[in-house]
């Protein structure tokens, strides 16, 4: 496709469980980024990739965040035991090699925990 | 997690009037952008800016990246129906390519 997908756009699940997010970037982008957008809020980084690798998790907010990129195309970010301050918007961007160059973003994955 | 001081949070208008925006922070960032979000849709960058006192225009936008490296503005001219949406300062600096947003600022445009 010609922009970044996130699969599925909206997620509801219940406290306590587990869930994946997926993004597909822009073809031939090898960074992609992962940000989390509350209710009246701007978009806070979570973690970002350079390829396979992350080459920079610190936005993650705990250890029940965790997200992989094994071939350096899709990524998923994964949620380990739910909670309600866990419900945001989940949003993932892409860029080329070029370090700064521009960031463009998906649609989003709406999670909502009950 | 840190968000940057954007104001005003929200703008009603008539269509025709130009609009300001401007966003703060206690960091110095090496690049400014200015993003609009839509309903169920992600950020779309609007302008970048990469110098200190740069000045960009995008069309009817105009946007500058202050001379402390802490500020930037963006202004909209003759505002349209379009133009509504909540628009998005970002910083990004260091040795990341992360990006910090603002607090975003909601504009609503009178026909």
């Amino acid at each position: 496709g010609a922009g970044v997908s996130q699969t599925p756009s909206n997620k509801v699940t219940e406290k306590g469980k587990y869930v994946e997010l997926r993004c597909d970037p822009i073809s031939g982008h090898t960074a992609l980024y992962w940000y989390r957008q509350s209710l009246g809020q701007g978009p806070e980084f979570l973690i970002y990739f350079q390829g396979t690798g992350a080459a920079d998790d610190s936005g993650l907010p705990n250890d029940r965040f965790f997200a992989v990129r094994p071939e350096g195309s899709v990524s998923t970010l994964k949620i380990q035991r739910t909670e309600r301050g866990d419900s945001a918007v989940y949003l993932c961007a892409s860029s080329s090699s070029l370090a700064g160059d521009t960031q463009y973003f998906g649609p989003g994955t709406r999670l909502t925990v009950l | 997690g840190q968000q940057l001081n954007q104001s005003p949070q929200s703008m009603f208008i008539q269509e025709g009037e130009d609009v300001s925006m401007n966003c703060t922070s206690s960091s110095i960032f090496n690049t400014w952008l200015w993003y609009k979000q839509e309903p169920g849709e992600g950020p779309v960058l609007l302008i970048a800016l990469y110098k200190a006192g740069e000045l960009t225009s995008n069309g009817r936008l105009t946007a500058q990246f202050g001379i402390t490296r802490k500020d930037s503005f963006l202004n909209i001219s003759a505002s349209i129906p379009s133009d509504v949406g909540i628009y998005f300062c970002a910083g990004r600096g260091g040795a990341t390519n992360k990006l910090i947003f603002g607090t975003g600022t909601l504009l609503a445009v009178q026909p």
